[in-house]
């Protein structure tokens, strides 16, 4: 039973417009919700993350949205660029007794054409 | 580096002979987490090591799978009579500390081919 969810395993965007990747969950008892970004052959990046008491958090051209009623977020890149073509994932953590651990989705595999 | 080290990056072996894993995580990081990913799939928790406290162990998959952290530094993930279904990436990531919303830092994992 997968707790987070990230419905399309692809989405291709044109250089300039916006990217929407969308990730779901079950578990109300997530407090946390982190994006990583990655490349063929790396590691995961840690790209921005929002807490539970929030529901924006902005960093440059990333913006994270969290509705929580919904159990749903999403990562906004705006502008797109071609080096933004990577997988994302999105990952979740509570406090409590599993504090710390992730538990990721499958991810989304986003294509930025020039 | 100043990242989380992983080695080797590339491990091709036979089903049923033994596999070491190794990680170096970044310098000061108490926390210190095992996943795997395997094709197509997320990133699936494996292990967790804080300190000297006992290990979370809880997602190990078997007792085939066993993990040590030497000196609150290093850790080796070991995997014994390995078995096609253990083909996967094997990743190791660090944390300063474990709070839930901690960012953890990732190697480049291992890519464990299993013929």
């Amino acid at each position: 039973d997968q707790q987070v969810k990230q419905n399309s395993p692809s989405l291709s965007v044109q250089e300039g417009r916006i990217s929407i990747l969308n990730c779901d969950y079950t578990n109300s008892m997530f407090d946390y919700f982190l994006w990583y970004k990655k490349y063929p052959a790396e590691g995961p990046t840690f790209l921005i993350s929002i807490s539970s008491i929030k529901d924006k958090n902005e960093d440059g051209r990333f913006t994270v949205f969290l509705n929580k009623s919904a159990k749903h977020l999403s990562l906004h890149i705006v502008p797109s660029q071609p080096g933004d073509s990577a997988v994302y994932f999105c990952a979740a953590s509570a406090m409590g007794g599993s504090q710390g651990n992730l538990i990721f989705g499958k991810g989304t595999k986003l294509s930025v054409k020039p | 580096g100043a990242g989380v080290s992983q080695s080797p990056s590339n491990k091709v072996t036979e089903k049923g002979k033994d596999v070491e894993l190794r990680c170096d995580p970044i310098s000061g990081h108490t926390a210190l987490y095992w996943y795997r990913q395997s094709l197509g799939q997320g990133l699936e928790f494996l292990i967790y090591f804080q300190g000297n406290s006992a290990p979370d162990k809880s997602g190990l998959p078997s007792d085939r799978f066993s993990a040590e952290r030497t000196g609150g530094s290093v850790s080796t993930l070991t995997i014994q009579r390995t078995q096609q279904e253990d083909s996967a990436v094997y990743l190791c990531a660090s944390s300063a500390y474990r709070e839930a919303g901690q960012p953890q830092h990732f190697g480049d994992g291992t890519r464990l081919s299993i013929l």
